[in-house]
């Protein structure tokens, strides 16, 4: 089956250090998405990404996160500067069309010290 | 915004008894619901979903129902197993929106 890749699998930074979390979603996937959980808690919705644009995001994602997908296969989430409550496992997840089977990446654990 | 609500947060079965998750969503507009399996550790895994058009889907020893009336979605597991240890997300979704929204989840212990 296809997967999305993530990388780093684990990323430590120092408070305020800004981070890069990247992702290859599946190649024939059009919709992108973010996610984090924090230990123990739910899966929370971060921004979703369509057309090269942002379709959808909360309010966790405030100025300090930008997404982007600067060529045909990655996609990005950069957190400019990071505070201690950004801890979290972050998934990247894909899918094709709409209503279709969202996949999710093995995730990247930030660390912010 | 829509929201999911999912209980019980804690659930023990007996290996080989039933285990059932029940979800509740706000928005009538959903029209998508996917549950998740996450093992310590591990990413979300998709282990079933249902669609609005649909009341009941079942795949071996899972099965999802959706009552849209009542906003009311459950996953049953029959004859656990050790393996089915883990824990369980449900989640919403609409188009207009473009998002899935996750309930809290439920950590599913089959005792031996």
């Amino acid at each position: 089956e296809p997967e999305v890749t993530q990388t780093p699998s684990h990323q430590v930074t120092q408070m305020g250090q800004e981070v890069i979390l990247r992702c290859v979603p599946i190649s024939n996937h059009l919709y992108f998405y973010w996610y984090r959980q924090i230990l123990g808690q739910k899966v929370e919705f971060l921004v979703s990404f369509y057309n090269n644009e942002i379709s959808e995001k909360s309010e966790i994602f405030d100025d300090q996160f930008s997404v982007e997908r600067p060529d045909g296969s990655n996609f990005t989430l950069k957190i400019r500067s990071t505070k201690l409550e950004d801890s979290a496992m972050y998934f990247c997840a894909s899918k094709g069309r709409p209503n279709e089977k969202l996949f999710f990446g093995s995730g990247t654990q930030l660390s912010v010290l | 915004g829509e929201n999911v609500e999912q209980h019980p947060s804690t659930l023990s079965v007996q290996e080989g008894d039933s285990a059932v998750i029940k979800c509740t969503y706000s928005d009538s507009a959903s029209n998508y619901f996917p549950w998740y399996k996450q093992e310590l550790g591990k990413r979300p895994q998709l282990i079933i979903d249902i669609r609005s058009n649909v009341g009941e889907k079942k795949d071996q020893r899972i099965a999802v129902t959706l009552n849209k009336t009542a906003k009311h979605f459950s996953l049953h597991i029959t004859e656990t197993q050790p393996e089915d240890s883990a824990v369980y997300f449900c989640a919403a979704f609409m188009n207009r929106d473009d998002k899935i929204i996750f309930g809290k989840g439920t950590r599913l212990h089959i005792l031996p």
